[in-house]
């Protein structure tokens, strides 16, 4: 059975305070690994898409990596704007689940 | 504005009502999907559509019946709901649907959601 689980569950971040949040994934074969924000009272909304280990996305202060068991989300200097909960998802090439997503990261950045 | 609208954006039922969440996309796109999220859960599939086809989530209880009349908007009836059903329930809408198929963006493109309170 496939799934993704993200760790940590919660963050807790000072202004500036580089860190990474974690995506780990068993599926039989990935055809692409996602990243969604969600902020609070709203629907997700997309950040970046990777295919292939060794494929990196950035935007603004994000940066997303991918491995052949999981991928990191890394902010960099991140500012109070940034929080919210950081959802991961995988497609596989099997099943009948076109997307499965973890449980998500909900991070907080203090001023 | 993502392009997604879902209305009502609160809605409290009891067990016995009848009820119905609406979805519609203004992006063009070709599927549509109906998503419970539940506190501590990973988004849960309800349902899909696609111009050539529906499918559903053999999980879902009865008492959810999605109904797409046109590729622009996505209903989910609800009928003798129970208090585990609480949830936010989120409409998406994607250019062509995401399955296994075939590589795909991933780009799903959600609506606020319809927060669901069953008393």
């Amino acid at each position: 059975e496939d799934q993704v689980t993200q760790s940590p569950e919660a963050l807790r971040l000072q202004e500036g305070e580089s860190s990474s949040l974690n995506c780990s994934y068993t599926v039989s074969g990935l055809r692409g690994l996602f990243w969604y924000r969600q902020d609070p009272g709203k629907g997700p909304e997309f950040l970046f898409t990777l295919y292939s280990a060794g494929e990196e996305k950035e935007k603004e202060r994000l940066k997303a990596t991918l491995t052949k068991k999981e991928s990191f989300l890394h902010i960099t200097a991140p500012k109070p704007e940034d929080s919210a909960t950081y959802l991961c998802a995988v497609q596989a090439d099997s099943g009948n689940t076109p997307l499965v997503f973890g449980k998500g990261t909900r991070l907080s950045v203090i001023a | 504005e993502t392009g997604v609208t879902q209305t009502p954006r609160h809605l409290v039922m009891g067990m016995t009502n009848k009820k119905s969440l609406k979805c519609e996309q203004h992006l063009g796109h070709n599927a549509m999907y109906w998503y419970k999220q539940s506190a501590k859960k990973p988004l849960e599939l309800m349902f899909v559509y696609s111009l050539e086809e529906r499918v559903e989530n053999n999980s879902v209880p009865s008492r959810f019946s999605p109904e797409c009349p046109n590729s622009s908007h996505l209903f989910l009836h609800l009928h003798t709901l129970q208090p585990e059903d609480s949830a936010l329930y989120l409409c998406a809408s994607s250019q062509d649907r995401i399955d296994k198929t075939k590589v795909n963006t991933g780009e799903l493109f959600f609506g606020e959601g319809s927060r669901l309170t069953v008393l």
